[in-house]
């Protein structure tokens, strides 16, 4: 079975600075990560994905994460936020199987203030 | 295509009574998942269906509820003598065959037990 631990439940920052929101995993098996955001008053969207390859994989709108298998991590980075980043972020975990269910860990409110 | 649909978006019921949701997947997609979500925490995995079938069920489905998808399109979701703990977004999502395939969501059923 696999299980995702979200470090931070809320996470303030100012406009334009750096952020890192912390995901950690733990699974008896090979997995896929999996980052997912909810805007206010929306349903939940896929953000990035890693599932084989390159180790760093990036969103559109800035946001990376990196696959760290020995620290079973999956942390993701902005160099600079913005106010309309403001939302809650989940990250998402399932075995390499086909069909196995997505786990989500408990979230992580990324707050940017002006 | 719309995406995932859900249905109803809200519903209020009280203590006892039966419930029922429906969810209508994006169409290509074979997969069709529940999730519960409750203030504070990540979505909390429900069951899981292959075309008609369910695959899985996670502990969290008492006996008190039911998910079918008899044609292997649409789902519902069934709730018997609702109880106040029953209090939460249900989400439902979508995603087609194969591995590492994100989930689509829609917005979800918001339930409040009176």
């Amino acid at each position: 079975a696999q299980s995702v631990t979200q470090l931070d439940s809320q996470v303030p920052v100012f406009e334009e600075a750096p952020v890192e929101l912390r995901c950690n995993y733990s699974s008896s098996v090979s997995v896929y990560l999996f980052w997912y955001v909810q805007y206010p008053n929306q349903g939940l969207q896929l953000l990035l994905k890693y599932l084989s390859g390159s180790t760093l994989v990036e969103s559109i709108n800035g946001f990376e994460a990196e696959f760290n298998k020995s620290q079973t991590s999956f942390h993701l980075r902005k160099p600079s936020v913005h106010i309309s980043d403001t939302a809650e972020y989940f990250c998402a975990v399932s075995g390499n199987q086909a069909g196995t269910a997505l786990i989500f860990g408990k979230g992580t409110t990324l707050s940017v203030s002006s | 295509d719309t995406g995932v649909s859900q249905d109803p978006r809200h519903k209020i019921t009280k203590r006892g009574q039966n419930v029922t949701f429906r969810c209508d997947p994006i169409s290509e997609h074979n997969r069709l998942y529940w999730y519960r979500q409750t203030l504070g925490q990540g979505p909390e995995f429900l069951t899981y269906f292959q075309n008609e079938a369910q695959l899985e069920k996670s502990r969290l489905l008492s006996d008190r509820f039911s998910a079918e998808r008899p044609k292997g399109s649409f789902s519902t979701l069934e709730i018997q003598r609702t109880e106040q703990g029953d209090s939460a977004m249900y989400l439902c999502a979508s995603s087609p065959t194969g591995r590492g395939h994100e989930a689509f969501f829609g917005q979800g059923t918001r339930l409040t037990v009176v």
